[in-house]
């Protein structure tokens, strides 16, 4: 019965390349959320995806971030030409049908942009 | 708009010691969930309770509870009897029907001395 799994745990970039963050939810949760954590902080929001869909995509950046959870295979996180900002930690979570349902959060992946 | 208050920020205890984390939250929604969430030093995200707007009954798990008051926008959570494997960032959390994701507030760092 496993959970919400990340990968990598840990990521290093130095500055201006790509970073591809994993997410697999809980087998049989359609909804996925990511979250950033910057150090010292609490979590924010980032986006909000169903299958093939992105439902909510607020809290995301503007600009060198994007997100999918296409039909088959984990939900992805990119961020393009990473800058030492981005320096945080990325919690997935998912969720069953009903979204008000307790979130069930992955372990995060820690990203350190040198 | 969401917003989710925890007015402390670190909060020290010696071991056998009550102890009472604030949260206060602000929603123009009549429905809504609240959330208690432990992140213990090895980083994952613990859930702990979820609450919905129209049950106000206070809640006990052990040595924990949790106080709801709906006329001081409040949702308070109390350890009875701390235990240094209570050391963690305790956050609290918003969802309503207008914003299904997460909306945090900053945490309240805890610290057990023995």
């Amino acid at each position: 019965n496993a959970g919400v799994m990340q990968n990598p745990r840990h990521l290093v970039r130095r500055r201006g390349q790509e970073a591809r963050l994993r997410c697999s939810p809980v087998k049989g949760h359609s909804h996925v959320y990511w979250y950033r954590q910057l150090p010292e902080e609490g979590l924010k929001f980032m986006v909000y995806l169903q299958k093939e869909n992105i439902i909510d995509e607020s809290g995301m950046p503007k600009e060198r971030f994007s997100a999918e959870f296409p039909k088959e295979g984990p939900s992805i996180l990119r961020i393009q030409q990473v800058v030492r900002g981005d320096s945080a930690a990325y919690f997935c979570a998912s969720s069953p049908e009903d979204p008000h349902n307790e979130q069930f959060f992955g372990p995060g992946t820690r990203l350190t942009v040198l | 708009a969401q917003k989710v208050t925890q007015a402390q920020t670190e909060i020290s205890v010696v071991e056998k010691e009550d102890v009472t984390l604030d949260c206060v939250y602000e929603t123009r929604d009549t429905t809504y969930y609240l959330f208690w969430y432990k992140q213990p030093p090895s980083g994952e995200l613990v859930f702990l309770i979820r609450r919905n707007s129209f049950d106000e009954q206070n809640e006990i798990s052990g040595r924990y509870s949790w106080n709801f008051q709906k006329s001081t926008s409040s949702f308070n959570f109390t350890i009875t009897a701390s235990q240094v494997v209570d050391s963690a960032v305790y956050f609290c959390a918003l969802s309503d029907t207008g914003r299904r994701a997460l909306t945090f507030g900053s945490g309240t760092r805890l610290q057990v001395q023995p």
